[in-house]
């Protein structure tokens, strides 16, 4: 089955760095989202994107955060100054049209240090 | 703020007994999903519901979708080993059908 593919799967960082989380998303996919999970709490919705666009922003997703697909492979997630708070899993996931189902990847653990 | 309370939090039973989740909001939702995941990997679908009152089985599993499309429950009848691990359900809404997740229910089944 085709997948959803994140790097690094760990990423380190001292506060006030900035990260770029990096997603394949699977080929013919045109919707794609970033999730993020605090450990011990829930998934959250963060973003999704579609048409080379933001399609919708949780309240999470404040000027720090931001999305970009660069080159029709690549979908990443870049938060400028990152903060104690933004450590968490972050997902992204794909899917092809808007009622198919959802491909998530297997996640890229932040810690913020 | 849409919330989807899962309950229970967590459980722990014994291999060969029977369990059910249950998933309750107080939105409506255009179809609501359950998803498993394992420790250090992202959530997996298993189903999803669309119709109010739609039952749907997949092998020892079964979900149900209530008939105001605002809650679902997860049955899981003779539970093994294999089924430990967090139990996810999530609403689909918007123009992108964002999911909103529960809260979780972390399964252990005992051998």
């Amino acid at each position: 089955e085709p997948e959803v593919t994140q790097t690094p799967s760990h990423q380190v960082t001292q506060m006030g760095q900035e990260v770029i989380l990096r997603c394949v998303p699977i080929s013919n996919h045109l919707y794609f989202y970033w999730y993020r999970q605090i450990l011990g709490q829930k998934v959250e919705f963060l973003v999704s994107f579609y048409n080379n666009e933001i399609s919708e922003k949780s309240e999470i997703f404040d000027d720090q955060f931001s999305v970009e697909r660069p080159d029709g492979s690549n979908f990443t997630l870049k938060i400028r100054s990152t903060k104690l708070e933004d450590s968490a899993m972050y997902f992204c996931a794909s899917k092809w049209t808007s009622n198919e189902k959802l491909f998530f990847g297997s996640g890229t653990q932040l810690s913020v240090l | 703020t849409q919330l989807l309370e899962q309950s229970p939090q967590f459980l722990s039973i014994q291999e060969g007994e029977n369990l059910t989740v249950y998933c309750n909001s107080s939105s409506v939702f255009s179809s609501l999903q359950w998803y498993r995941q394992e420790p250090g990997e992202g959530p997996v679908l298993l189903v999803t519901v669309v119709t109010g009152g739609e039952v749907k089985k997949l092998k020892r599993l079964t979900f149900q979708f209530g008939d105001a499309r605002k809650d679902s429950s997860l049955h899981i009848t003779a539970a093994q080993p294999g089924d430990t691990g967090l139990y996810l359900c999530a609403g689909a809404r918007g123009a992108t059908n964002k999911l909103i997740f529960g809260t979780g229910t972390l399964l252990a089944v005992q051998p």
